[in-house]
């Protein structure tokens, strides 16, 4: 019965491979988010979408790459992974802008 | 754009002291969200306020919201070991959440 759901939740890997993480939310929620979450507990989103469409789209290298196949889940590809992309990326889903954040994936690039 | 400060950045106390983060908006927000988030896990949706002056509790925590709608802060008495994490503010920008840096708490037993 959980409400918002990612895998894997831990993720180590060498530089310059590609990973994705996946989410899926069983709340009936319409928009759906991505969170990068640094060191120093830093939340910056990065990625939103509403009905799979794309709506927030911050300033987040094109080597990221979300996708919305249905409006329960909401991926993100990683592409030519770099040192400074580790970090805890959070998936959320929201109706009224109430965040309800999945369990996180802890990414480690070596 | 819009910038939600957050202070302090970490708050060491002992248990049974009482704790205030504060949060400062650059901007006048329509509503404000708190969030708390433990240790090794996500945040937490705690409560949001809207209207300007509001005051709102949850048994030791008191949530305000400032008369120009533009700061906000959270205090606890009396905290708890079970308090320890790290409290975000988060202020509404158009369709999406700015967050605040967060205070982590560190409550000593």
């Amino acid at each position: 019965d959980t409400a918002v759901s990612q895998t894997p939740k831990y993720l180590v890997t060498q530089m310059g491979n590609d990973k994705s993480i996946k989410c899926e939310q069983n709340l009936g929620h319409d928009t759906m988010y991505w969170y990068k979450q640094d060191s120093k507990k830093f939340l910056k989103i990065m990625f939103s979408y509403n009905n799979k469409e794309l709506i927030i789209n911050e300033t987040v290298p094109n080597r990221f790459s979300p996708k919305s196949p249905d409006k329960a889940h909401l991926n993100l590809h990683i592409n030519s992974l770099e040192l400074g992309d580790s970090a805890v990326y959070f998936c959320a889903s929201s109706q009224d802008l109430t965040q309800y954040f999945g369990p996180g994936t802890r990414l480690t690039v070596l | 754009g819009q910038q939600v400060m957050q202070i302090p950045q970490y708050q060491h106390v002992q248990e049974g002291e009482d704790f205030t983060t504060y949060c400062n908006s650059s901007t006048t927000l329509s509503n404000i969200q708190w969030y708390k988030q433990r240790p090794g896990g996500h945040p937490v949706f705690l409560i949001q306020l809207v209207k300007s002056g509001e005051v709102k509790k949850q048994k030791r925590l008191t949530f305000q919201f400032g008369e120009a709608k533009k700061n906000s802060s959270l205090h606890i008495t009396a905290t708890q070991t079970t308090d320890v994490g790290t409290y975000f503010c988060a202020g509404r920008q158009g369709g999406k959440l700015i967050f605040g840096q967060g205070t982590e708490l560190s409550v000593k037993p």
